[in-house]
């Protein structure tokens, strides 16, 4: 079936390590989108990226980073400077239609808790 | 800079009763604006997505309306069952950041009950 696959879907992590969350799709979209969503709160753009070897900042970007090697694959590493990183992490895709976003599909998300 | 604001922020409606979720917008420069799904724990799923040429988008007991003039968008449920129990999320596509990401509102948490 075709979709997007994240994981780890729990993981936990000692202060001071940096972690990476995987994020596969397989529906040959060009554009994915990593986003952070905390109890009560709307969701909050981390990074995104339309093409290969290219992504964008979103609004909440420190202390996160990202690759985009392969059209399929858009890993998340939250690294040691971010200084709350708990939250549950939703990576997501979409066709780019003429100028503007299409449908946008998500994973099942990762929630990482920092012991 | 976009905002989205979605009222009410929780509801609780018996079984079958007919509901309507409210998404307002502050930037009526859109392209489009989707309206999603998530239970606890889970990632969002797409209900609905309109364009901002459309009036309106509908999926079985689902109607989702635009007006985009003044910035309001509306998801009707008819029919409510308890499987419909989630938190509806609605989400703007704008011309300002060239629709290159959405605006999420925080969201209505729906409870449907027996």
């Amino acid at each position: 079936d075709g979709g997007i696959t994240q994981s780890p879907k729990y993981l936990f992590r000692k202060e001071g390590q940096n972690v990476t969350l995987s994020c596969e799709q397989n529906l040959n979209h060009d554009a994915m989108y990593w986003y952070r969503q905390d109890p009560g709160q709307g969701l909050r753009l981390i990074y995104y990226s339309q093409i290969v070897n290219d992504f964008q900042k979103g609004d909440i970007a420190e202390g996160y980073s990202v690759s985009r090697e392969k059209k399929e694959s858009f890993p998340l590493t939250v690294t040691s400077a971010q200084k709350n990183p708990t939250a549950f992490y939703l990576c997501a895709s979409s066709i780019i239609g003429t100028g503007n976003t299409g449908e946008l599909f998500f994973g099942e998300g990762s929630r990482l808790t920092v012991l | 800079k976009q905002e989205v604001t979605q009222i009410p922020a929780a509801l609780s409606v018996p079984e079958g009763e007919n509901l309507v979720l409210n998404c307002s917008f502050t930037d009526s420069a859109i392209y489009n604006l989707q309206w999603f799904r998530q239970d606890p724990g889970k990632g969002l799923t797409s209900l609905l997505l309109i364009q901002s040429s459309q009036r309106e988008q509908t999926s079985g007991r689902l109607n989702a309306s635009l007006d985009k003039s003044s910035g309001r968008s509306t998801l009707y449920i008819a029919a409510s069952q308890p499987g419909d129990s989630a938190t509806y999320l609605c989400a703007v596509s704008s011309k300002e950041t060239s629709g290159s990401r959405l605006t999420f509102g925080e969201g209505t948490q729906l409870t449907v009950n027996p």
